[in-house]
């Protein structure tokens, strides 16, 4: 029963490149959500996804930043022409469908760590 | 704009004691809170939650407590134990949603 898989761990880019960072949910989870956590700082809410639609961006920075979750595969968090202050610790969380039973309980992947040079 | 404040960067405590961890809040429209905790190099895990028709859930060892006039939670574990040790994140979320906003986290030391 795999937990949320995030990959890469660890992710190191130049300023300029792209970068992409990749989240399975669990099994049965449609619901995906991505938090960025600065040094010594907690985590701070992007993007909130279900299947091929984007519900809630407003933690997303305006420019160089999408997030995806298609009909197959996994939700994909893309960086483009990246900058120092990119460098944080991005972590991909999965819910099932809300019930009354289990309200809104996250489960979180590994995280990525991403440094850029 | 911190919607969920935890005040407390760290806290020490003597294994077999009380630990306490604090949060406040001041989104009014808040109805349900959670407490994550995380181990350095791992995503947080679930830990607690408690609903805002309710004051107290207990699970074990783990406590949470809710006072909505004061817009306060806090979270109670006892006894302490050296595993203890990691980083508790406080958490909110409003009207049923799904987006969560977390305090900074409160990096609670359990000393053997």
């Amino acid at each position: 029963n795999a937990g949320v898989m995030q990959n890469p761990r660890h992710l190191v880019r130049r300023r300029g490149q792209e970068a992409r960072l990749r989240c399975s949910p669990m099994k049965g989870h449609s619901h995906v959500y991505w938090y960025r956590q600065l040094p010594e700082e907690g985590l701070k809410f992007m993007v909130y996804l279900q299947k091929e639609n984007i519900i809630d961006e407003s933690g997303m920075p305006k420019e160089r930043f999408s997030a995806e979750f298609p009909k197959e595969g996994p939700s994909i968090l893309r960086i483009q022409q990246v900058v120092r202050g990119d460098s944080a610790a991005y972590f991909c969380a999965s819910s099932p469908p809300l019930t009354t039973l289990a309200k809104n309980i996250q489960y979180f992947g590994a995280g990525t760590r991403l440094s850029v040079l | 704009d911190q919607q969920v404040k935890q005040n407390s960067p760290s806290l020490s405590v003597q294994e077999g004691r009380i630990s306490i961890l604090n949060c406040d809040y001041t989104n009014s429209m808040f109805d349900y809170f959670l407490w994550y905790k995380k181990y350095p190099a791992e995503g947080p895990t679930f830990l607690i939650s408690i609903s805002s028709i309710k004051d107290k859930n207990e699970d074990g060892r783990f406590t949470v407590f809710l006072n909505k006039s004061a817009k306060h939670l806090s979270l109670h574990i006892v006894p302490s134990q050296p595993g203890d040790s990691a980083v508790y994140f406080c958490a909110a979320s409003a009207n049923g949603g799904f987006k969560t906003i977390f305090g900074a986290g409160t990096r609670l030391f359990v000393k053997a």
